[in-house]
């Protein structure tokens, strides 16, 4: 268990919906990270916020945005969802988010299956 | 850009033998690198971590992997594979610019036959 937790497990939806995710970070970690893992994509770097301020942008389309709470949680929000959306979506964090060799721990991540 | 090329989406091992899964970045400058393993339905977890302190970096479960800047290489090495070793494993890296976020190999799938 790496002490990050994620709701929901499993989510299905349809095209064009929006849904939200939510990752609760380590306690102490102020940095967030979301990216998504799909079987053509791989796993990539959608967004990091560190201390409720956003820090790194990856690949992350339009239509997605995240955001990090004053207790640190984080909501990754996906509108208008199209098939190709269905993938593994993982939280990570750190303790902090300013050098590039501290370890980041992951959550179980939440499957988002787009009918 | 920062990439990473993990040689062999399928490794399959028997019970005991070495273990060797590659990893190579592409960077000018040695970035940091990292190994993780994923279990069926988890998510990843930190095998060992290369931040330029050592070349032969020792991890969790007898892995360790050793940094070559000539071959730009941080390939992946067990002794004696154990059936619990089945999993995917990740290779990643992420720049020295203060930025943590993390690239990754398309990842190796090890199997370990009795």
């Amino acid at each position: 268990d790496s002490g990050v937790t994620q709701t929901p497990k499993h989510l299905i939806t349809a095209t064009g919906q929006r849904v939200t995710l939510r990752c609760s970070p380590r306690s102490g970690d102020l940095s967030v990270y979301w990216y998504q893992q799909s079987l053509d994509q791989g796993l990539q770097f959608l967004i990091q916020y560190y201390n409720g301020e956003e820090r790194a942008k990856g690949n992350i389309l339009e239509r997605f945005s995240a955001q990090q709470f004053p207790d640190l949680h984080s909501e990754l929000n996906l509108s208008s969802l199209e098939l190709g959306d269905s993938a593994l979506y993982f939280c990570a964090s750190s303790v902090e988010g300013t050098n590039s060799y501290n370890e980041q721990f992951f959550g179980p991540g939440t499957r988002l299956t787009v009918l | 850009a920062q990439s990473v090329t993990q040689l062999g989406s399928h490794v399959s091992v028997s019970e005991g033998a070495l273990v060797l899964l590659r990893c190579n970045y592409s960077s000018s400058v040695p970035p940091y690198l990292f190994w993780y393993v994923q279990y069926p339905n988890q998510g990843l977890q930190l095998l060992l971590k290369y931040t330029s302190a050592a070349t032969l970096v020792k991890g969790i479960n007898g892995f360790e992997a050793e940094f070559k800047k000539s071959e730009t290489s941080f390939h992946l090495t067990k002794p004696s594979a154990h059936m619990s070793d089945a999993a995917e494993y990740f290779c990643a890296v992420s720049d020295r610019d203060g930025s943590e976020k993390l690239v990754f190999g398309k990842g190796t799938k090890l199997t370990v036959n009795p």
